[in-house]
This record gives structure tokens, C-alpha cells and sequence, in this order.
């Protein structure tokens, strides 16, 4: 099965940064890999969806880009709102699907 | 609108069998390419996938605890359920159902439902 990789686990960034997250898997997954954030208490919410594909209403300083077995989701200029755990998952039709084990983005 | 709601017992003994419902309106699982996934999340950890049903009843498990799961959808009843067996106190944590459509991520979430083994 698919395993899928975060680096790194922890940023420490401040606002107005630009913030990159690597995810890779352990097989290709062509485009199938989805971004989502997460703050506490909270549900995930969907941000990337097809590698690159932003979710409505998402801003548009969140992209992503990648694919085969590497990924990236790349914050622009980091807002207050974006500190939370960022997750990556791979869902490929054929594999059951996971998630990367989270990257928080905390304030410098 | 597009609702989830998860609802189970917060409670299970160890080695005892959870049920779990994720009862959704405003999509019909009978649509082509419609699913819906349970994910879980112990406390202070990551998101774990555990299963996945689709509208055409096509059912995928996570590899490591496919032997304990199961997973159903009752249409009528825009209804799904998640069965676990064995429970065990290291499967305490917030349980999750979120709905994926055509090519898109896990889009819409239930608020989740804490689950404590104990």
C-alpha cells in the first residue's frame, strides 16, 4: 500500500512568509493528492484537490503543484489565519487512500 | 447544503464492537463517482483513513485494519455505517465521515464524534 511522506513535520514561519510543504509517496499517484488544514478542535478542511486544483473559496496564495510520487503545497504570503497542521493525502483509485502524518505551521 | 453528522456510542469497552452511523443530506450516494470515507484521529495525532464506500458500492479499507472493519451504505436511508471490532483503548479518538465527489478531495466534513476505549 501507499505511504505517504510530510516534510517538514513543524515550520515556524512569520506573516508575510512564504511557506513550502513537501509530500511524497511511496508509489505514483499521478495526480490524485489533496491538501487539507486543519486547526484545533476542528475539522479538516479541503484546500488542493488533483494536485493543483484550489477548492472554491480558498484564497489564492494557497497553491499546489506536483506529481507522480512528489508534491508541494506552497502558502505565498502567510496570513494569521493560516497557522494550523497542514495534511496531504493520496487518493488513487486503486490503493486505499492515506494520509501524511501533518506539518504545523506555527508562528515564528 | 451538503450536511454530515456522525453519531455512535462515546463510550465502548475494550474488545467490544463499535457502530458508527454518518447520517448526510443535500447529495445522494447513488451518484456516479459519489463516496463517502470515515477518517479518525486519536488525540494529538494525525488523520487516519480508515475506509471508503461508493455509489456504486465499491468498498476499499485501510490495509492495517481492513480485518477489523466494516463498512455499509443504506441509500433510503442517506446513511453509513462503520463497524469495528475489538476495539482497544489505542482506538480512542475523534471519528470522522466526509463525503468525495468526481475528482475532487474529501470536501465536506461531519464535525466528528469522540470515541473513548476504556
Amino acid at each position: 500500500d501507499i505511504q505517504m511522506t510530510q516534510s517538514p513535520s513543524t515550520v515556524s514561519a512569520s506573516v508575510g512568509d512564504r511557506v513550502t510543504i513537501t509530500c511524497r509517496a511511496s508509489q505514483s499517484i499521478s495526480m490524485w493528492l489533496a491538501w487539507y488544514q486543519q486547526k484545533p478542535g476542528k475539522a479538516p478542511k479541503l484546500l488542493i484537490y488533483k494536485s493543483s486544483s484550489l477548492e472554491n473559496g480558498v484564497p489564492p496564495r494557497f497553491s499546489g503543484s506536483g506529481s507522480g510520487t512528489e508534491f508541494t503545497l506552497t502558502i505565498s504570503s502567510l496570513q494569521p489565519d493560516d497557522f494550523a497542521t497542514y495534511y496531504c493525502q493520496g487518493y488513487y483509485s486503486y490503493f486505499p487512500w492515506t494520509f501524511g502524518q501533518g506539518t504545523k505551521v506555527d508562528i515564528k | 447544503q451538503v450536511t454530515l453528522r456522525e453519531s455512535g456510542p462515546a463510550l465502548v469497552k475494550p474488545t467490544q464492537t463499535l457502530t458508527l452511523t454518518c447520517t448526510f443530506s443535500g447529495f445522494s450516494l447513488s451518484t456516479t463517482a459519489m463516496s463517502v470515507s470515515w477518517i479518525r484521529q486519536p488525540p494529538g495525532k494525525a488523520l487516519e483513513w480508515l475506509a471508503r464506500i461508493d455509489w456504486d458500492d465499491g468498498k476499499s479499507y485501510n490495509a492495517f485494519l481492513r480485518t477489523r472493519l466494516t463498512i455499509s451504505k443504506d441509500t433510503s436511508k442517506n446513511e453509513v455505517v462503520l463497524r469495528m471490532i475489538n476495539m482497544d483503548p489505542v482506538d480512542t479518538g475523534t471519528y470522522y465521515c466526509a463525503r468525495k465527489m468526481n475528482l475532487s478531495g474529501l470536501d465536506v466534513w461531519g464535525q466528528g464524534t469522540t470515541v473513548t476505549v476504556s
